[in-house]
């Protein structure tokens, strides 16, 4: 069975400042993970995924995230916060089948000027 | 491209009453189609993916049914909605490289 935890349900940061967003997963095989952003009223956006490539794998909007098996985490990063990347963000893990992924419980993230 | 409408954006029914929610997508031919729902603070729930016109399979238990009349239509329904089935539905598709594409989704309220 897979499963995902995102640790801490806000996060608070100020724009300018380090972005880390934290997901662990489990997989009894090697999984595809992905963190999706969701915007207020919207659906939700595909930041980037990890297929079993490169172990750091950068998204789009200046995101990335690197996958650690050792730890089984995949935590997103983004060097300097903007005030547009508040948001709510997913993490998700899934074996071949994209469609059939188990999100976590999302963390939204805050900006503060 | 892929787009995916879905609709209505919003929509609140009373409890009993029938549901019916669509999503059409444009883009390739028989497509995966999915609907998920996302309850208050939790993230997203898998109900229902169909891999072609008339195959449904059902994740989860519940009072929801979903038909795929046609390759790009897919469909939410309910007979009776209960106020659990209250969440944000999103309609997504599968395209290339095992991305999905999400719908806008639709906030629905039962009281």
């Amino acid at each position: 069975a897979q499963s995902v935890t995102q640790l801490g349900s806000h996060v608070s940061v100020s724009e300018g400042a380090l972005v880390l967003l934290r997901c662990n997963y489990s997989s009894s095989v090697p999984p595809y993970l992905f963190w999706y952003v969701q915007y207020p009223n919207q659906g939700l956006q595909l930041l980037l995924k990890y297929t079993s490539a490169a172990t750091l794998v950068k998204g789009i909007n200046g995101f990335e995230a690197e996958f650690k098996k050792s730890e089984t985490s995949f935590h997103l990063t983004k060097p300097s916060a903007h005030m547009s990347d508040a948001a709510e963000y997913f993490c998700a893990v899934s074996y071949t089948n994209a469609g059939k992924s188990t999100f976590g419980d999302g963390t939204t993230l805050t900006v503060k000027p | 491209s892929q787009t995916i409408h879905q609709w209505p954006a919003t929509l609140v029914q009373p409890v009993g009453s029938p549901l019916s929610l669509e999503c059409t997508v444009e883009g390739t031919s028989n497509p995966n189609l999915y609907w998920y729902r996302q309850a208050a603070g939790r993230g997203l729930q898998l109900l229902f993916y169909s891999v072609g016109i008339g195959q449904i399979s059902s994740e989860v238990p519940q009072n929801l049914s979903a038909s795929r009349p046609q390759d790009r239509q897919f469909i939410l329904s309910s007979k009776k909605l209960l106020l659990s089935d209250s969440g944000f539905y999103l309609c997504a598709q599968k395209g290339v490289n095992e991305k999905l594409f999400f719908g806008s989704g639709t906030q629905l309220s039962v009281l």
